[in-house]
């Protein structure tokens, strides 16, 4: 079945970039997502990619995909204090997703 | 706008005392999950269903029911709630299984 794996933690300075990372196991993942945790709250959508792409950009955010690799990351620009969250991605498999552990972002001013 | 609102926010229930958390969704999708999330742990789904559909996880256990009495609600409902059972309640929905999902907010459930 599918495993989908992430660092735990990031720190990252106010203002530059931050990078989480994720590997997954199941190459017939269609869509892979990226989704934020605020303390206390669900799970907010971020932005997926589809299977056949292996780059998208959405003002702040850049996904890039590596399907020979099965790595999938998550590029935050101008990294803000509003950025602290909990970021876990996921893959579809058996008509569910699953889900990684979650990387912690910690922004320090 | 179209959301997925789950009530209430936060619960108390006692040791053993039966308790129901509520989810709502104005998306119209077909699909609606419930996920159980302790802390600094990724969500655990506990079931979902695909229309009236009912699937359930294999180590969900049977102290954990659900219904779906039409396609906006969906209820859990948790018959004698353990220590252990304390935890973030989420309800999600998708508009096809495998698709992205959109959460409510959570409720936090406290079993004193």
């Amino acid at each position: 079945g599918e495993d989908v794996e992430q660092s735990l933690f990031l720190s990252v300075r106010e203002g530059d970039s931050s990078v989480i990372n994720c590997t997954y196991t199941d190459s017939s993942s269609t869509y892979l997502y990226w989704y934020k945790q605020e303390p206390g709250a669900g799970l907010q959508l971020l932005t997926y990619i589809f299977s056949n792409m292996d780059m998208k950009q959405d003002q702040r955010l850049t996904v890039l995909l590596n399907k020979k690799d099965k790595h999938l990351s998550l590029r935050i620009a101008d990294t803000q204090t509003g950025d602290s969250a909990i970021y876990f991605c996921a893959a579809p498999q058996g008509g569910k997703l699953i889900f990684g552990q979650g990387t912690e972002l910690s922004v320090k001013p | 706008d179209a959301m997925v609102i789950q009530n209430p926010r936060y619960q108390v229930t006692q040791f053993g005392k039966p308790v129901t958390l509520s989810c709502s969704q104005t998306l119209n999708h077909n699909v609606m999950y419930w996920y159980q999330q302790k802390s600094s742990q990724a969500p655990k789904l506990l079931f979902h269903y695909y229309d009236k559909d009912f699937n359930n996880e294999a180590d969900t256990p049977d102290n954990f029911q659900s219904r779906r009495p039409n396609t906006s609600f969906c209820f859990l409902d948790i018959r004698s709630p353990g220590l252990g059972d304390a935890a973030m309640y989420l309800c999600a929905t998708s508009s096809e299984a495998g698709g992205e999902q959109y959460f409510g907010p959570g409720t936090r459930l406290t079993v004193t």
